[in-house]
């Protein structure tokens, strides 16, 4: 039961571009949603996470875009950069809970 | 601060042979995880333990069993290890109910 759905599966952007991956939700009692960032033999980080108290959250060149009535929350890198290559996940818990659901994960190369 | 410390970091194994996976954290968390990564299938919970002493059942549990040995040890056992068990493994911790979950950089097993 995927209850986290991802978008694309993987992603090509030339170098400046903005990169944008999606994801959607299906559990309305989720209240937390991260971003998680993996490179090749590493285990995931997080990168950034959003609360559904706010519609957007930036951090740098990362910003999360939340829409909680179309259950929605997608991740932009701006000013794409070749070290930002790399394999994005989204996730969504709920308060309180010790779990978290994982997207499909996004495999994102930025060209030079 | 070594984090998340998973062993060992490759193993290739035959099928019905058995093998422990061992996972250790200085965090001081009471939370740990193991997850198996698959090609377009995302991170899968396959058991937790929200406290030492406790362990739950995840989304994929089936072939596998753990042990919270102490707060910070949380190690992986496979019985009868199957080729549908090739993935990538890994393990994760979090302070009580406080994220995120920070990962180690996970253990490749590869079943003949």
């Amino acid at each position: 039961q995927q209850q986290v759905k991802q978008s694309p599966q993987s992603l090509i952007v030339q170098k400046g571009g903005i990169s944008i991956i999606n994801c959607a939700y299906e559990n309305t009692a989720f209240d937390y949603f991260p971003w998680y960032q993996q490179f090749p033999g590493k285990g995931p980080a997080l990168l950034i996470a959003i609360r559904p108290d706010v519609s957007e959250k930036k951090e740098g060149r990362f910003t999360i875009s939340f829409n909680k009535s179309a259950k929605q929350f997608s991740l932009h890198i701006m000013d794409s950069q070749p070290g930002d290559s790399a394999t994005y996940f989204c996730a969504a818990s709920k308060h309180g809970a010790q779990k978290l659901v994982f997207g499909q994960g996004t495999r994102l190369t930025i060209n030079p | 601060n070594a984090g998340v410390t998973q062993t060992p970091k490759f193993q290739v194994l035959k099928t019905g042979q058995s093998m422990t996976l061992q996972c250790a954290q200085d965090m001081n968390h009471n939370s740990m995880y193991w997850y198996r990564q698959d090609p377009g299938m995302g991170l899968r919970l396959i058991y937790y333990s929200a406290s030492e002493g406790t362990t739950d059942k995840g989304e994929v549990p089936n072939g596998y069993n753990v042990s919270r040995l102490n707060k910070r040890e949380f190690s992986l056992r496979l019985e009868s290890a199957a080729p549908s068990q090739t993935s990538v493994y890994f393990c994760a911790s979090m302070s009580h109910l406080e994220q995120p979950q920070h990962f180690g950089d996970g253990t490749r097993l590869s079943i003949l």
